[in-house]
This record gives C-alpha cells, structure tokens and sequence, in this order.
C-alpha cells in the first residue's frame, strides 16, 4: 500500500530534550516536506527536500533540522525543544514538486512541556 | 511570502444544501491552488487542484473557481452528505518556489 507513516504518532516530551521525528515514504517520491499545524493558523511548512542531500527552509524553520540521506526518508529534529514547538506535525511527499498532489502522513501529536 | 486568507473558519449546513469556501491570495505569481480535507485524525488529503490558466474546474459535486485579477479562488460542494463535514484547506504555491502556504481552514457540519 503507498503511503506515507509517521513515528511516534504521539510524543511527550520536556523542554530541551532531543528528539527525532520519523517520516518514510513507499512510493519512490523526490520531493518531501514537513508542516505544523495550530488551531487558527492552518498548516505552516516547517522544511522541504527537492531530493536526497537537498534540503530547504519552508516558512517556519526556526527550532527544527532535517536530513535527507535516504529518498524514503525524512526525519524531522527538534534539538531543543520548547513548549511553543507543541503542535500536530505532518509529513507529506509528492512525485517530483508541487505540481503534483501532496500525499500526507497521519500526522504526529508533540507535547513539550 | 504568499498570505492566503480563507473564510468562513465555521460552516454548518443542512444535508442536501451547497456550501461555499472562499480564499484569497496575495502573491500575483501564485499559479497553484489545490484544496485539502481533513477528516478528524487524519492527515489532509486532496481533493481538487486547479492552475492559473483555467478558470474553472469541476469533479461530480465538487468544484473550485479562480479569479486571478481579483486574487481568489473558491470551492463549491452542491448536495452535501454527512461525510463532506471535516475541516477543508485551501493553499496557493507560487510559480517556481516550492513552498506551499495554507489558508487557516474551515470546519465544515453537515446537518442530517
């Protein structure tokens, strides 16, 4: 089944402790992306990747890296975590770019307290 | 970046009826305009998509318009069914960039 999954979907976690969002993706996709999203405002972008080895700021980036090593993977970190990062992350991939349908994960619910 | 506002944040609407989402967009070079929904615990999945060189586009009782002079583009769903509520997302990409930038969304009852 094409997909794309998330892991851990929820994470509680404190303030300043490492952690690692898994993102993969079965359908051999180029292109992958990471959003948060709020109540009131929508889904924000968080960082994107054209490729392997390439990878660029979205709207949001401030907090957060990303790595793109493997084409199916592309895990989101949060090297210090503060409690304004809590939010409901989505990873989401497409074909080649956004002129193609965007193919979403089920989404991974963080909480820094 | 682009800014996409999108109204109404709340929609209800009996079964049967249409409802109408509306966005607006501020960066003339967006040429991408696809819409989301999202179903409660789930991530958002497309729905319909329409680029700057049509007007309009249509798929069985959804449809998206665009007015590029005046910088909005709406979703129309026509005979509602219960499993049309969820929250819905319009989004604009701007020719070239590969950043997509999302409206706030719209939650969307259906009323039996």
């Amino acid at each position: 089944e094409a997909q794309v999954t998330q892991n851990p979907r929820y994470l509680i976690t404190v303030t300043g402790k490492k952690l690692t969002v898994t993102c993969s993706q079965n359908m051999n996709h180029e292109y992958m992306s990471w959003y948060r999203q709020d109540p009131g405002l929508g889904l924000r972008q968080i960082y994107y990747s054209m490729n392997v080895e390439v990878t660029d700021k979205g709207d949001v980036p401030e907090g957060y890296k990303v790595s793109r090593k493997e084409k199916r993977n592309f895990p989101l970190i949060l090297e210090s975590p503060s409690p304004n990062q809590t939010s409901l992350y989505f990873c989401a991939s497409s074909p080649t770019d956004l002129r193609y349908e965007q193919y979403f994960g089920p989404g991974t619910r963080l909480t820094v307290t | 970046g682009e800014n996409v506002e999108q109204h109404p944040s709340t929609l209800s609407v009996q079964e049967g009826d249409s409802a109408v989402i509306k966005c607006t967009y501020s960066d003339s070079a967006s040429n991408y305009f696809p819409w989301y929904k999202q179903e409660l615990g789930k991530g958002p999945q497309l729905i319909i998509d329409i680029r700057s060189n049509v007007g309009e586009k249509k798929d069985q009782r959804i449809a998206v318009t665009l007015n590029k002079t005046a910088k909005h583009f709406s979703l129309h769903i026509t005979e509602t069914q219960p499993e049309d509520s969820a929250v819905y997302f319009c989004a604009a990409s701007i020719a070239g960039a590969n950043n997509l930038f999302f409206g706030t969304g719209t939650r969307l009852t259906v009323i039996p």
